[in-house]
Formats: structure tokens, sequence, C-alpha cells
């Protein structure tokens, strides 16, 4: 199994801020991860995939990068739609594993 | 459009068993991988398992391999996530989720998800 530690797990900002979040893997992984963003009371929704492939029709203020074991997720210029929780994803693997989420929420 | 949707909330005691499912539309139901992922109450995501309609061939998490079933019927494009004796640690919502597809490159994230199913089980 890979482990997969996230961080932080909650996350004060401002809109306008540029946020980064991470993901460190117990093992390498190549590129094969994937980030997600989840709103209260409903499904998640792919943000990035292949570490920093952009999921059509996401704004390009998201962006993804990394290799082997560390990865990371960055927001430029926060919007208001933009607080929520995020998760990483391995699938390089069975099992598939996610992140433990980071919360991000407005200061 | 690509569209999954699942069967709605259900309410059960502890022992009972339960199917749910996950109806997909808007794609060739039987070319792509069906997951299911739990989120128990505030807390994170959870990837239980997932299958190939095409051939049913399924992988398990280790973590819900032997408590949980899923399987898939294509004539219907439906999946299907099934407990056969229900304990109250199973309360949490459940989502289905199509695995994305990256070129010819390994793929094994989730690019379309439906609503969820809440499950509740009591005592």
């Amino acid at each position: 199994v890979i482990w997969m530690t996230q961080s932080p797990s909650f996350l004060s900002a401002s809109a306008g801020d540029r946020i980064i979040i991470s993901c460190r893997m117990s093992q390498g992984i190549s590129s094969y991860l994937a980030w997600y963003q989840q709103k209260p009371g409903r499904a998640p929704k792919l943000l990035i995939y292949s570490t920093s492939a952009l999921q059509t029709g996401v704004p390009s203020r998201f962006s993804g990068s990394g290799s082997g074991t560390n990865f990371t997720l960055t927001i430029n210029y926060l919007q208001s739609e933009d607080f929520a929780t995020y998760y990483c994803q391995q699938y390089y693997s069975f099992p598939w594993t996610f992140g433990q989420g980071t919360k991000v929420e407005i200061k | 459009d690509v569209q999954l949707v699942q069967s709605g909330a259900e309410v059960k005691k502890s022992g009972e068993s339960l199917k749910i499912s996950c109806k997909g539309s808007g794609y060739s139901f039987s070319s792509y991988w069906i997951a299911w992922v739990r989120q128990m109450p505030g807390k994170g995501l959870e990837w239980m398992g997932v299958i190939h309609p095409g051939d049913s061939d399924t992988r398990y998490s280790p973590s819900f391999q032997g408590q949980v079933n899923i399987s898939a019927d294509n004539s219907i494009n439906t999946a299907y996530l099934q407990w056969s004796g229900l304990k109250t640690s199973d309360t949490a919502m459940y989502f289905c989720a199509r695995r994305g597809v990256d070129g010819y490159s390994w793929s094994g994230f989730f690019d379309s998800w439906g609503q969820g199913t809440l499950v509740a089980v009591s005592s």
C-alpha cells in the first residue's frame, strides 16, 4: 500500500492569495497523481491528472507539479468559489489511495 | 454528456443486506471502469474497488475485500455495490466514479462522479 501525507490539513487564506498544497508519497509513483476539489454536500470534481494535466473546463489558475514522491497543487489568485476541500490521489498501483484532504477556508 | 446517476438514500438496520446502484449514460458504459468511493461523515475519501463492466474484472482495496461485493450489468449500464450484513460503521456517503482515460498512458483518476448515495445503518 502506498501511504500519502497531504499537508496542510487546514489552510486559511484570502481571495487573491496564492496557495500551495503538498502531497508526499511513501514510495515513487512516477506522475500518476490526480487532484480533486470537493464542496460540502457535493461529489468531488477532477481538477488535475497525470500530475500537471488540467482537466477540461478547469480554470488555469489551478496548476500541479512534482514527480516521484513529492507533488503540489497551486492555486493562483484564489477566488471565492475555490474555498473547498482538496484531495490528492495516487493511481500508480492498487489499492489506489487518496490523501487526507486540505480544507481551504476564508481568512 | 457523461452522467452517473446513483440510487437514493437508504436507512437500514445492522445485519441487513443492501445493494446500491450507479447508472451510466452518455458514453460506452462497457468500456470504462467504474469505481466506488466511501466518505464517512466528516471524513475523507476512501477508494473501495473498481470494476470493468465489459468483462467484470474487479479489484478491491484490502480494506474492503470480503466486506462488500462490486458487480455490473452491462445490459442496463449499471454498476452495483452490495453488502450482505451491514454494520453501523458502514454509515457513509458512497460515490461511484468513472475511471478516466489519458491517451495510451496508464490511468486511475476519476473524471465523472455520481451524486452519491447516503447509507445510514442503525443498531
